[in-house]
């Protein structure tokens, strides 16, 4: 099946740093890709949907400027945390829908970014 | 707002037990329900429904969807330790040109030997 990798799987940052999380479709291109947070025993939230080329749609409550994203090419997402703080400590998951297949195809995940900011 | 609400929120059975697991569901333009399993990391896929009354097989595990009364349920028989997981149920509404899921609280299976 689709392999979607992210990267870090995990990051300790010191407050006050920035830290840079890579997602990658490994074998299919893709269009879309939405990130996802997760806080322990709780569910998935989108945080924001990444476009190809355009702007990242954000999901309402989350900040522009302290959570960037940037889909550079149709292989590659990233999501910058800006000026870590503790609260933003939490686990990171992408994921990825194939360009053209879309109707028929469910969307594969990373395998998320534990982020602990001390 | 799109809500997905999943039931019952934890279940422990014991290997051999046959399990139901449910998901309702709220949602505008919706398109797709879709089962994950998440163990440690990320949420694997299981399932996707967008008709009614089809059931979807694989192995052991089966869904199916009611577009009707907006509810799915997600069985297990036969039920072994591998499967203790959080099971994650998601919709997917079309936002545009894409489709946006927005998952359900999950229901954290324990399956004791």
């Amino acid at each position: 099946g689709a392999v979607v990798s992210q990267h870090p799987s995990r990051v300790i940052c010191k407050s006050g740093t920035s830290v840079k999380i890579e997602c990658r479709s490994l074998d299919f291109q893709a269009t879309t890709m939405f990130w996802y947070r997760q806080f322990p025993k709780q569910s998935l939230m989108l945080m924001a949907t990444s476009n190809e080329g355009s702007k990242a749609t954000y999901e309402q409550g989350v900040e522009k400027d302290k959570f960037l994203i940037n889909h550079a090419s149709l292989t590659l997402s990233t999501l910058t945390v800006t000026s870590a703080h503790p609260e933003d400590s939490s686990f990171y998951i992408c994921s990825a829908r194939k360009t053209g297949g879309f109707w028929n195809t469910e969307a594969f995940f990373g395998q998320g970014t534990r982020l602990t900011v001390v | 707002e799109d809500k997905v609400v999943q039931s019952p929120l934890s279940l422990v059975v014991h290997e051999g037990d046959t399990v139901t697991l449910n998901c309702s569901y709220e949602v505008t333009n919706f398109r797709s329900l879709l089962w994950y399993k998440q163990e440690k990391k990320a949420p694997t896929f299981l399932f996707m429904l967008t008709s009614s009354g089809i059931e979807k097989k694989s192995g052991r595990l089966s869904s199916i969807l009611d577009k009707k009364e907006l509810f799915s349920i997600l069985n297990i028989t036969a039920t072994q330790t591998g499967d203790s997981a959080v099971y994650l149920c998601a919709v997917e509404a079309i936002i545009i040109s894409y489709g946006k899921l927005t998952f359900g609280q999950g229901t954290i299976l324990t399956v004791h030997p």
